[in-house]
C-alpha cells in the first residue's frame, strides 16, 4: 500500500535562511507527488506537483521540491524562508483511482 | 470563483445527535472526497465517490455515511456523532492526475 513519511513534526528556521522539508513514499509504479500547505485556520492549498520529465519541479511562493527515486523521496526546498510562510506542509502521494495519500504533516515555524 | 464549499465552517455536537456536512463543487470535477484532520495524522480518507452515483469507503468509514446527490453536492453524515469524531473535516474535487486536488476551507466539528 502507498505510504507517505515526513520525518519532520516540527521545524524552526530564522527569517531568511534556508528551508527543506523532508519526505519519503512508498508506491510500487512511478508516482504522482504533490505538496500542499495549509495556514492556521484555512484548506490545503497546492504548492507543486510532480509527475513526469524533470526532476526539480518549481512551485508557486518560491518553492520547488526534487523528486529522487533512488531515495524514494521528494523534498521541498525554498531558499529564503518569510515569516508568512509559517504554516503546515503536507506531502502527498497519488494512490490508485485518484485517492491520494498524506503524509503526518510538518508544521514550520519562522522567527525573526 | 470557482472551488469548493463547505458548510457549516463550525458545529458543535452532542454525542449521539446526528449532522450532515455539505459540500458542492464548481469545477465540473467527476471525483469528490471527504477527509478528516487530527492532529500529527495528517488527511486521512472516510469516503470518495468517483462519479456521480457511485461511492466507495476510504480508509476511516466507521460511523459516517455520504450522499453523492448530483455532480455537484456530495454529503457527508454522521448519524450518532461520539467523541472520536472531533476532527476538521475537509471536502475536495479533482484527482491524483494533472490537476491535484482542490480542498474547501473545512469544518471544525466538536462533539462533547
Amino acid at each position: 500500500a502507498q505510504s507517505v513519511t515526513q520525518p519532520d513534526i516540527h521545524i524552526t528556521v530564522s527569517e531568511g535562511a534556508s528551508l527543506e522539508l523532508r519526505c519519503n513514499y512508498s508506491y510500487g509504479a512511478t508516482p504522482y507527488l504533490f505538496w500542499y500547505v495549509q495556514s492556521p485556520g484555512q484548506g490545503l492549498q497546492l504548492l507543486l506537483k510532480y509527475f513526469s520529465g524533470d526532476t526539480l519541479v518549481q512551485g508557486i511562493k518560491g518553492f520547488e521540491a526534487e523528486f529522487k527515486r533512488s531515495q524514494s523521496s521528494f523534498n521541498l526546498r525554498k531558499p529564503s524562508v518569510h515569516w508568512s510562510d509559517a504554516a503546515e506542509y503536507f506531502c502527498a502521494v497519488g494512490a490508485g483511482g485518484n485517492k491520494l495519500v498524506f503524509g503526518a504533516g510538518t508544521i514550520l515555524r519562522v522567527k525573526s | 470563483n470557482a472551488g469548493v464549499t463547505q458548510t457549516p465552517k463550525f458545529q458543535v455536537l452532542k454525542t449521539g445527535q446526528s449532522m450532515t456536512l455539505q459540500c458542492a463543487q464548481d469545477m465540473n470535477h467527476n471525483s469528490m472526497y471527504w477527509y478528516r484532520q487530527d492532529p500529527g495524522m495528517g488527511l486521512r480518507l472516510i469516503y470518495y465517490s468517483a462519479s456521480e452515483g457511485t461511492t466507495d469507503k476510504g480508509e476511516v468509514p466507521n460511523g459516517y455515511n455520504v450522499s453523492r446527490l448530483n455532480k455537484r453536492e456530495f454529503s457527508l453524515r454522521l448519524e450518532s456523532a461520539a467523541p472520536s469524531q472531533t476532527s476538521v473535516y475537509f471536502c475536495a474535487t479533482g484527482g491524483a492526475g494533472a490537476r491535484g486536488y482542490t480542498f474547501g476551507s473545512g469544518t471544525r466539528l466538536t462533539v462533547v
